[in-house]
């Protein structure tokens, strides 16, 4: 079936570094979005992208969508404790069913 | 706002027992969803509804049942829970432009706060 792979799982790092997280999807995606989980919460919808290429950027935030369609990222520049929490891709198949198939998400771990 | 409701954040229930999860959103959206989430395993899909009394199987519906008899409530069933259902389930909805699939809607899932449940 339908896959989409996160990496890495977990990912440590000192205030003021860079973060990335990619997602590889086994199949063309109709779009993808991005969900940001603190600890203890419950995911929270962060952005959408539908376009072959796609670049959208939100603050320090930036993702892409592949060419393909296939893959995706989120960069996150100089960050800081409070982008800690998981961060999911979830993308929408090309099959019409209105599913999201989620990522296994990247834990962002940032030391002070 | 849109809230999504969930109706416990806790739950401890035996082997064996029929356990209901209830869900409510209150902006009348189309869509509603059932996730399970573990650890390095992301959200799985159980169950969706993409309208009352309709329902799809997601990615593990074995050992689930869903009901949608109103828009907006959506019940996740566990006719005999078992241990390996101990999860965190995870309850969202989203509206839709028309039909499920057209890629140029916005399909923002806004989710509820989760239901911890602990199978004895």
């Amino acid at each position: 079936g339908q896959q989409v792979m996160q990496i890495p799982q977990y990912q440590h790092v000192q205030e003021g570094e860079d973060f990335t997280t990619y997602c590889n999807s086994s199949t063309t995606l109709s779009n993808i979005q991005w969900y940001k989980q603190r600890p203890g919460g419950h995911p929270v919808f962060l952005i959408q992208l539908v376009k072959s290429g796609e670049v959208k950027k939100q603050k320090r935030l930036t993702f892409q969508f592949g060419e393909a369609k296939k893959n995706s990222s989120l960069h996150i520049t100089a960050t800081q404790t409070t982008d800690v929490g998981t961060y999911f891709c979830a993308g929408l198949g090309s099959s019409n069913t209105g599913k999201l198939i989620f990522g296994q998400g990247t834990t962002l771990q940032v030391k002070p | 706002d849109v809230k999504v409701t969930q109706s416990s954040r806790y739950l401890v229930k035996r082997t064996g027992e029929k356990v209901f999860l209830e869900c409510v959103q209150d902006m009348d959206h189309e869509n509603m969803f059932w996730y399970r989430q573990d650890p390095g395993l992301g959200l799985r899909l159980i169950y969706f509804s993409y309208d009352v009394k309709m329902k799809e199987k997601g990615d593990i519906p074995e050992g689930y049942s869903v009901s949608r008899e109103k828009k907006e409530r959506f019940s996740l069933i566990l006719e005999s829970a078992s241990t390996n259902q101990t999860s965190m389930y995870l309850c969202a909805s989203s509206s839709s432009p028309g039909r499920p699939g057209l890629a140029g809607g916005l399909w923002e899932q806004f989710f509820g706060p989760g239901t911890r449940l602990t199978v004895l």
